[in-house]
């Protein structure tokens, strides 16, 4: 299986609002990744996890808060978001922690009202 | 912040064409891999090229990497509707991350 799965789709929320993103993989790797991608521009990287603990934080604003319950799980909490938060946010997992191959998940569609 | 660039910024060519991307970095890389994304979808990896090898071919896809010039490319041969997408490169410069590319859109005309 090489497949890393993100839920929801789209999302839809308000400024006030709490949601989260879900990110999973079963491809036993190591490290896990979430980016946040503007329309026609690259992925930007905001969080690194290796070894289920964070190992890069890419100065992102603290309304954004990510979790590595275990090894194959990966979540990334929202709060009180902006509406240029807006954008497609991306995980990506890699057997190591150094930046090699990276698998990513088909992504969820945030729009903040 | 992305350092990568590429060149062109978009390309649109006829399908049985061959099309050309050209990437460019600033600093000494361990890798340089590149990626797919189909409109709004996620990426997918192409191929990977080690800073000690010079040419990668994968089915379709042949990749250059000249570490004096601190550039690479990406050719397609004979290009199908369905490589239609953006490509980006990615350059692994050894602090366990990746800098992505801008980013080539590629248009394959019927």
């Amino acid at each position: 299986d090489t497949e890393v799965t993100q839920t929801p789709k789209h999302l839809v929320m308000g400024m006030t609002n709490k949601k989260s993103l879900k990110c999973e993989q079963h491809m036993g790797h190591r490290a896990m990744y979430w980016y946040k991608q503007k329309a026609k521009k690259p992925p930007e990287l905001m969080f690194v996890y290796s070894y289920e603990k964070l190992s890069i934080n890419e100065s992102v604003p603290s309304r954004f808060s990510p979790e590595c319950p275990n090894s194959s799980l990966l979540n990334l909490h929202l709060h009180a978001l902006q509406p240029e938060d807006s954008a497609l946010y991306l995980c990506a997992s890699s057997q190591w922690e150094r930046a090699d191959t990276q698998y990513f998940g088909p992504g969820t569609r945030l729009t903040v009202l | 912040s992305q350092q990568g660039e590429e060149d062109p910024q978009a390309l649109s060519i006829q399908e049985g064409e061959n099309a050309t991307m050209n990437c460019s970095y600033k600093t000494s890389i361990n890798n340089l891999q590149w990626y797919r994304q189909n409109s709004g979808r996620g990426l997918v990896h192409l191929i990977l090229i080690r800073s000690n090898e010079r040419e990668k071919h994968s089915g379709r896809l042949r990749v250059t990497l000249d570490t004096s010039k601190k550039s690479s490319s990406l050719l397609i041969t004979a290009s199908r509707a369905a490589d239609t997408a953006s490509y980006f490169c990615a350059t692994d410069q050894g602090a366990q991350k990746l800098v992505f590319g801008q980013g080539t859109r590629l248009t394959i005309n019927p």
